[in-house]
């Protein structure tokens, strides 16, 4: 059963802490990305990496990081650093990503929420 | 600036009814346009995929098209089902790889029985 997938679903961070989110992929996609949503916006890109060990930031990296030590998996660590850190958190991945044509297969999402 | 803009914003409509969402951007220069379809609390799922060579595209009941010249697209629902609730995001992408899509803010439609 190929897919990507996010875990947890529902995360609740107090004030100062770091949280990780999870993000496993068994397709074999090179490509994979963060975005975050927020509610009235459009997805917004966070980090992404075309390889494995390699990753780029994307438009709002800060307070953010990210790790890819593996092919099929690309954490995210939302830090005390990020101001405003509640939002719906979307991972993708696709092939390769240096042609925008290909697929981005999101995982289910990870809801944070800062208490 | 690259811009998506959709709408609108929300639609309620009968079960059974067709609806047309709209899409217009900026995004240049211009690679493709992909429709997803969100169910709430969930990730995007892709519906139909447009290169500027392509005027319309045909998913079952869901048909988008894409005028090039204006930089509008739409998608158009036919025979609306309960489960045609969703949000339904316009993504554009650029040449300049997967990188730099940029997605609408989506459009809330809601099907009522």
């Amino acid at each position: 059963d190929g897919g990507i997938t996010q875990s947890p679903k529902y995360l609740f961070r107090k004030e100062g802490q770091n949280v990780t989110l999870s993000c496993e992929q068994n397709l074999n996609h090179d490509a994979m990305y963060w975005y975050r949503q927020d509610p009235g916006q459009g997805l917004r890109l966070i980090y992404y990496s075309q390889i494995v060990n390699d990753f780029q930031k994307g438009d709002i990296a800060e307070g953010y990081s990210v790790s890819r030590e593996k092919k099929e998996s690309f954490p995210l660590t939302v830090t005390s650093a990020q101001k405003n850190p509640t939002a719906f958190y979307l991972c993708a991945s696709s092939i390769t990503s240096g042609e925008s044509y290909n697929e981005q297969f999101f995982g289910p999402g990870t809801r944070l929420t800062v208490l | 600036k690259n811009q998506v803009e959709q709408s609108p914003q929300s639609l309620i409509i009968l079960e059974g009814k067709n609806c047309t969402l709209q899409c217009n951007y900026t995004v240049s220069p211009f690679s493709n346009l992909r429709w997803y379809k969100q169910d709430t609390g969930r990730g995007p799922v892709s519906l139909t995929i447009m290169t500027f060579s392509e005027n319309t595209k045909s998913n079952g009941r869901y048909t988008a098209t894409l005028d090039a010249d204006t930089k509008q697209s739409s998608l158009h629902i036919t025979a609306s089902q309960l489960s045609d609730s969703a949000s339904y995001i316009c993504v554009v992408g650029g040449i300049q790889g997967a990188q730099k899509l940029v997605f609408g803010q989506g459009t809330r439609l809601t099907i009522n029985p």
